[in-house]
């Protein structure tokens, strides 16, 4: 256990909806990623938050967005859901900037 | 812009042969950290290692060893005596420590099969 924990563990959903997963960081973490898995695909960087700001953005499209809360917790909004936004999605979580970074076990997210 | 290059996509190999993963980065940056993490059929991404840019020093942990050559900047995971549980696929990761923006990246992963 890697002590991130994210919910939900799976999702399916309709095209055009809209979905909001949730990531809770081990404790004393302040820093946060979020990264999508294509099926057998790489880990795509979508954005990082440290400390409740924004530190660093990938390829993330303008339908996504994330942010992190006064807890540290985060949430990644993901709308106007296509086909090939089916994925998982990961959250990690480390300590410092740029350290090792601890992944929770996703969440699948299948759009219909 | 920091990049990670893993250019064997699967290797498969009979338990109890030692296999070599490679693993190239390119970054501006001189004070970066290198990482191997594993991910197994189950789906979950584990870490096993981090490497400082400053410290060369090859590591051994088990089965398992890592040869950080900044020379020909590469971070090679090399598993002795492998094990059908060994099978998953495994990515490396950079992250640039003094950048604003630490962000870390991974490589497109190796695809381990151990066949018994």
């Amino acid at each position: 256990d890697s002590g991130v924990t994210q919910t939900p563990k799976h999702l399916i959903t309709a095209t055009g909806q809209r979905v909001t997963l949730r990531c809770s960081p081990r404790s004393g973490d302040l820093s946060v990623y979020w990264y999508q898995q294509s099926l057998d695909q790489g880990l795509q960087f979508l954005i990082q938050y440290y400390n409740g700001e924004e530190r660093a953005k990938g390829n993330i499209l303008e339908r996504f967005s994330a942010q992190q809360f006064p807890d540290l917790h985060s949430e990644l909004n993901l709308s106007s859901l296509e086909l090939g936004d089916s994925a998982l999605y990961f959250c990690a979580s480390s300590v410092e900037d740029g350290t090792e970074a601890f992944f929770g076990q996703g969440t699948r997210l299948t759009v219909v | 812009a920091q990049k990670v290059t893993q250019a064997q996509t699967e290797i498969s190999v009979v338990e109890k042969e030692d296999v070599t993963l490679d693993c190239v980065y390119e970054t501006r940056d001189t004070t970066y950290y290198l990482f191997w993490y594993k991910q197994p059929p189950s789906g979950e991404l584990v870490f096993l290692i981090r490497r400082n840019s400053f410290d060369e020093q090859n590591e051994i942990s088990g089965r398992y060893s890592w040869n950080f050559q900044k020379s020909t900047s590469s971070f090679n995971f090399t598993i002795t005596a492998s094990q059908v549980v060994d099978s998953a696929v495994y990515f490396c990761a950079l992250s640039e420590a003094r950048s604003s923006a630490s962000k870390i990246i991974f490589g497109s992963g190796t695809r381990l099969s151990i066949r018994p």
